[in-house]
């Protein structure tokens, strides 16, 4: 079955650098790839996601790159606010299953 | 209405209790999903309806029961639970499990303690 890995577990910038949380994963059947992002005590909350017809997808200061031969994807947040401080999670899900597989999460602290 | 709803917020029951959780979605989604989340760790799924049909169990214990009794509402039936049980219930919703419908929304949880 798919298995993602996500690094890193802990993740510090300063406000306004870049921060950068990277996956992989496992199946190459995998083809639909979503991040989330949770703020203590919320729900998990898309933000952004890319299907392996394409390369790259941007949304404002997120942005995702998929590179299909390596099996890795990354999430990517220029500008870093305050409100960015969450915990993140990629996932992954290949077409003939039901179910997504998440990775175990990146603690982003965003430093004043 | 573009929201996945969940009741209660917050449960606290006995372990010989059965109490359930409900999950509701008015945007024609055709896939509901219910997870566990412990603290600092990611979603694990337990259970996934596709059509209204259980299409997934993850190897879930029978104190759990979920029921789709329409395509709009979801349960989770609880009984004899362990102190090990608590943790987030969260429900999901999907347009489809497949084909470019998959994205998952989630709803806002439950915070169930199990004494």
């Amino acid at each position: 079955g798919e298995n993602v890995e996500q690094h890193p577990s802990t993740l510090s910038v300063q406000e306004g650098d870049s921060a950068v949380i990277k996956c992989t994963y496992s199946d190459s059947a995998s083809n639909y790839f979503p991040w989330y992002k949770q703020e203590l005590g919320k729900r998990p909350q898309l933000i952004i996601d890319i299907r392996s017809n394409v390369g790259e997808k941007k949304d404002q200061r997120i942005a995702v790159t998929l590179n299909k031969t390596a099996k890795h994807f990354s999430l990517h947040i220029t500008e870093t606010q305050p409100e960015d401080s969450a915990v993140y999670f990629c996932a992954a899900r290949a077409n003939r299953d039901d179910k997504i597989i998440f990775g175990k999460g990146t603690r982003l602290h965003i430093l004043p | 209405d573009t929201e996945v709803t969940q009741t209660p917020k917050h449960l606290v029951m006995g372990m010989t209790n059965k109490k359930s959780l409900k999950c509701e979605q008015h945007m024609g989604h055709r896939a509901m999903y219910w997870y566990k989340q412990k603290a600092k760790k990611p979603p694990e799924l337990m259970f996934v309806y596709s059509y209204e049909k259980l299409s997934i169990n993850e190897s879930v214990p029978s104190r759990f029961s979920p029921e789709c009794p329409n395509s709009s509402l979801l349960n989770l039936h609880l009984h004899a639970l362990q102190p090990e049980d608590s943790a987030l219930y969260l429900c999901a919703s999907s347009q489809d499990s497949f084909g470019g419908g998959e994205t998952q929304y989630f709803g806002p949880g439950t915070r169930l303690l199990v004494l």
